[in-house]
């Protein structure tokens, strides 16, 4: 079974750009959570999709937004990029939400540099 | 205070060694508990978990979790050079959300 997939693997921006970040879950996972890692505060969650809808919202700024679409494929989206936003930006599949009972499984992530 | 806790490291063992790891958590009402091994430059990688009290093996892998205490810990039998990496404590409470600790960064000397 493929594992969770992430592109592109690597990006620059400029400071005021946007972005947009894309995840597909492993076969048969419906769930998509968004993570960032930076050296400063480790990992931190950003927002978690299951069945299109976002269920829950980590504590970051209204310029990290997220989708889902009815293939459980998920693009987060970051506008008026920071440099504080430059990051590993990880992407979690899980077989459902609203579980704690539950494994999350990481892509390999998206390098996010801003200049 | 962060709500999950764990001493940075690094913790250095002979290879051969018992590794242990450990980790502190505030939430009470936390329901699960992963290990995610972190090479450097790669994404985290889940090698445990565990839900109830007790201890939970899986090859050299051992998990210790104490509900009363808030503790949680991993073992590694046997350490390995390959073993070196950052290990993170991930914690859910009701819901999917993990909330990780820093991490402990293992080396294993050969």
């Amino acid at each position: 079974k493929a594992g969770v997939t992430q592109t592109p693997r690597y990006l620059i921006k400029t400071r005021g750009q946007q972005v947009t970040l894309s995840c597909s879950p492993i076969s048969g996972h419906r769930s998509v959570s968004w993570y960032q890692q930076t050296p400063g505060q480790g990992l931190q969650f950003l927002f978690e999709y299951f069945s299109e809808t976002q269920r829950n919202k980590g504590n970051f700024p209204g310029r990290f937004s997220g989708r889902q679409f009815s293939n459980s494929r998920s693009e987060m989206n970051v506008s008026t990029l920071e440099l504080g936003d430059s990051a590993l930006y990880l992407c979690a599949s899980s077989l459902m939400a609203v579980s704690s009972y539950n494994e999350q499984f990481f892509g390999p992530g998206t390098r996010l540099t801003v200049l | 205070q962060k709500e999950v806790e764990q001493n940075s490291g690094p913790l250095s063992v002979p290879e051969g060694a018992i590794a242990s790891l450990n980790c502190t958590y505030s939430d009470r009402g936390s329901q699960s508990f992963f290990w995610y091994r972190q090479y450097s430059g790669k994404s985290p990688e889940l090698i445990m978990f565990i839900y109830s009290n007790g201890d939970k093996e899986d090859g050299r892998f051992t998990a210790q979790l104490n509900k009363a205490s808030q503790y949680v810990s991993l073992l590694i039998r046997d350490s390995q050079p390959s073993d070196s990496a950052t290990y993170l404590c991930a914690v859910k409470n009701a819901g999917n959300m993990l909330t990780f600790g820093g991490g402990t960064r293992l080396m294993v000397k050969p």
